[in-house]
């Protein structure tokens, strides 16, 4: 099975912040990563596919980049309502592991 | 507008069985993978099984493999997760979400609001 490390596992910025969530593979996943994102008492939404593909609908201060075994999540300028969880997921062989989560506060 | 929408959830024993389901709407049902993914209490994610949309290939993860079956019903547009033997460690908020594109290796872009699975004695 692919491990899918992710750090840090709690963040916390200030409002403005760029902030940085990284995500590493156990083995190479080459594009295949997705980033979703996670508040409390709902269901996760995509905000990333593909590595580096906005989703529809997502604020652009979301990008990803990567491929390979090294993948990372930026919010360029973080905002409020980024509180959340970050999740990132491999789907490049079954079966598709989860990382174990970036918590991201507001200070 | 995609709508998913679980039930099936509730308390069971160890031991015993349970089958959720997920009602979906609003896109072409049958040409998309499904999956289902949980989260235990205060825990992460963790993807459980994915169907393809013509429900004839079906993947799951090594903690259900043997114990939870995955299928789905084209012409009604349901989903469904048969979990039996159920184990206390499967207590999790289960969600059902679509795949993004038409094949199962995608990410998913829908999900529903989650139905609870509580085991215990």
């Amino acid at each position: 099975d692919i491990q899918m490390t992710q750090f840090p596992s709690t963040l916390s910025a200030s409002v403005g912040d760029r902030v940085t969530i990284t995500c590493r593979a156990s083995q190479s996943i080459r594009s295949w990563l997705a980033w979703y994102q996670q508040k409390p008492g709902k269901a996760p939404k995509v905000v990333i596919y593909k590595a580096s593909n906005l989703q529809s609908g997502v604020p652009s201060r979301f990008s990803g980049s990567g491929s390979g075994t090294e993948f990372t999540l930026t919010i360029s300028s973080l905002q409020p309502d980024d509180l959340a969880t970050y999740y990132c997921q491999q789907y490049n062989s079954y079966p598709y592991t989860f990382g174990q989560g970036t918590k991201v506060e507001i200070k | 507008e995609v709508q998913l929408l679980e039930s099936g959830g509730g308390l069971v024993q160890p031991g015993g069985s349970l089958r959720l389901s997920c009602a979906a709407s609003g896109f072409t049902f049958g040409s998309y993978a499904m999956t289902w993914v949980r989260q235990a209490p205060g825990k992460g994610l963790e993807w459980v099984s994915t169907l393809t949309g013509s429900g004839g290939s079906a993947d799951y993860a090594d903690s259900v493999k043997g114990r939870f079956t995955i299928s789905r019903d084209n012409s009604n547009n349901w989903l469904y997760l048969q979990m039996n033997s159920l184990r206390v460690e499967d207590t999790a908020v289960y969600f059902c979400a679509k795949s993004a594109t038409g094949n199962s290796q995608s990410s998913n872009d829908y999900w529903g609001q989650g139905t609870l699975v509580t085991v215990s004695s």
